[in-house]
């Protein structure tokens, strides 16, 4: 399938500073990336959904000044937590769509980001 | 409201054992998702149903798909340890952004 990298793995960072994660799409364009969230023993949780060259969209209760989300390319989406306290504190895992003739191919997902703020 | 339903959410199995996780979906769905996850690892991806009456097989684990009911099947047969982890469905809703509805997650343990 296609490979969807997406880094750091984990990141410590103090309450206060801003974190910056990143997906790639690396043998495929991504028409379409997803955050999403999951807490410990939780399913995941979308946060957003974000296309190339436009804003994103937030899910009720995200708020998007604290989870600004860039989709500046068809390869390439991060997403960076502002501020951050240590209830943002999570595991963050994005995943790509491309189109194939007008079709959603199938969704591929990174390998998730450990975020632990202190 | 898009609800996805798994079950069991828990589930302890001895090795050798056959069991089969539930995934009751309430909206129309274009395509289903059965994902393991490992502890701190993201998504593992194993099968994609597409459409009505799908089955699908790969070792131990084989899914199913009966659209007619929005429901899924995951089987496992024979269990064995290496099969411990969290598995979760996820829904394709017809329509959407591309957006995975996710079941709340079975997590299996399986005993020697």
């Amino acid at each position: 399938g296609a490979v969807v990298s997406q880094h750091p793995s984990w990141v410590i960072c103090k309450s206060g500073t801003s974190v910056k994660i990143e997906c790639r799409s690396l043998d495929f364009q991504a028409t379409t990336m997803f955050w999403y969230r999951q807490f410990p023993k939780q399913s995941l949780m979308l946060m957003a959904t974000s296309n190339e060259g436009s804003k994103a969209t937030y899910e009720q209760g995200v708020e998007k000044d604290k989870f600004l989300i860039n989709h500046a390319s068809l390869t390439l989406s991060t997403l960076t937590v502002t501020s951050a306290h240590p209830e943002d504190s999570s595991f963050y895992i994005c995943s790509a769509r491309a189109r194939d003739r007008g079709r959603k191919t199938e969704a591929f997902f990174g390998q998730g980001t450990r975020l632990t703020v202190v | 409201e898009l609800k996805v339903e798994q079950n069991p959410l828990f589930l302890s199995m001895q090795e050798g054992k056959n069991y089969t996780i539930y995934c009751n979906y309430s909206t129309t769905s274009d395509r289903l998702y059965w994902y393991r996850q490992d502890p701190g690892k993201s998504l593992e991806s194993l099968f994609v149903l597409l459409s009505n009456g799908a089955v699908k097989q790969e070792g131990r684990l084989m899914a199913s798909l009966d659209t007619k009911a929005r429901l899924s099947t995951l089987h496992i047969t024979a269990a064995v340890h290496d099969l411990s982890a969290t598995y979760f469905c996820a829904v394709d809703i017809v329509g959407s952004q591309g957006n995975l509805i996710f079941g709340k997650g079975t997590k299996l343990s399986v005993k020697p």
